[in-house]
């Protein structure tokens, strides 16, 4: 079954501080990771896209990594601001004709003044 | 332009109502999604439209009931939904949805309540 866990669940950083989240999968065939931010009540809006040859990927302060061996892959945040308080959720693409994705259960981030 | 639009933002309807919600998007997009998002929980795909024809339905209940009058209009339309249907619903598109590549634009979705 096509799954994909991440941790922690939730997470409270100071302002100013780095963070890193984690994503693991169980996807096959495996076409792409990204990262989504979600604030609450909003869609979500992609921060990173990687595929299997890609080992990092850097957007601003966010940093992702992927490592397709272990099926695992980080989302880094540097230096962090209130704003980026939200919900992380890394979705992995299934390699099928159309385009499927597979939502993890995503990381709830407060940053605090 | 890179926005997806639903409309309304907020709905609150009855089990014997009948009711629509609406995306709209002008990028272009060939493949356009609804997705439903319990509280706290991921996005779930409920459908796929290509070319503006249905290509997945991940075997949601009749009650719902997609529409693709164009290719830039999106429309979900709801009938005898039960309370537990609420949720936010978040419409997306994509350039075709073939592609491996392609970015999903996520609109800022619908949030129902029903009653």
């Amino acid at each position: 079954k096509n799954q994909v866990e991440q941790s922690p669940q939730s997470l409270i950083i100071l302002e100013g501080k780095n963070c890193t989240l984690q994503c693991n999968y169980t996807v096959s065939p495996f076409s792409n990771l990204r990262w989504y931010k979600q604030d609450t009540g909003r869609g979500p809006v992609s921060l990173t896209i990687m595929t299997f040859s890609e080992n990092t990927k850097s957007n601003g302060r966010y940093t992702a990594t992927l490592d397709a061996d272990t099926k695992q892959s980080s989302l880094h945040i540097t230096a962090s601001q209130l704003s980026d308080s939200a919900s992380y959720i890394c979705v992995v693409r299934v390699n099928t004709g159309f385009q499927k994705l597979v939502f993890g259960t995503g990381t709830r981030l407060l940053v605090s003044p | 332009d890179t926005e997806v639009t639903q409309t309304p933002k907020h709905l609150v309807m009855g089990m014997t109502n009948k009711k629509s919600l609406k995306c709209e998007q002008h990028m272009g997009h060939r493949a356009m999604y609804w997705y439903k998002q319990k509280a706290k929980k991921p996005p779930e795909l409920m459908f796929v439209y290509s070319y503006e024809k249905l290509s997945i339905n991940e075997s949601v209940p009749s009650r719902f009931s997609p529409e693709c009058p164009n290719s830039s209009l999106l429309n979900l339309h709801l009938h005898a939904l039960q309370p537990e249907d609420s949720a936010l619903y978040l419409c997306a598109s994509s350039q075709e949805g073939r592609t491996g590549g392609e970015t999903q634009y996520f609109g800022p979705g619908t949030r129902l309540l029903v009653l």
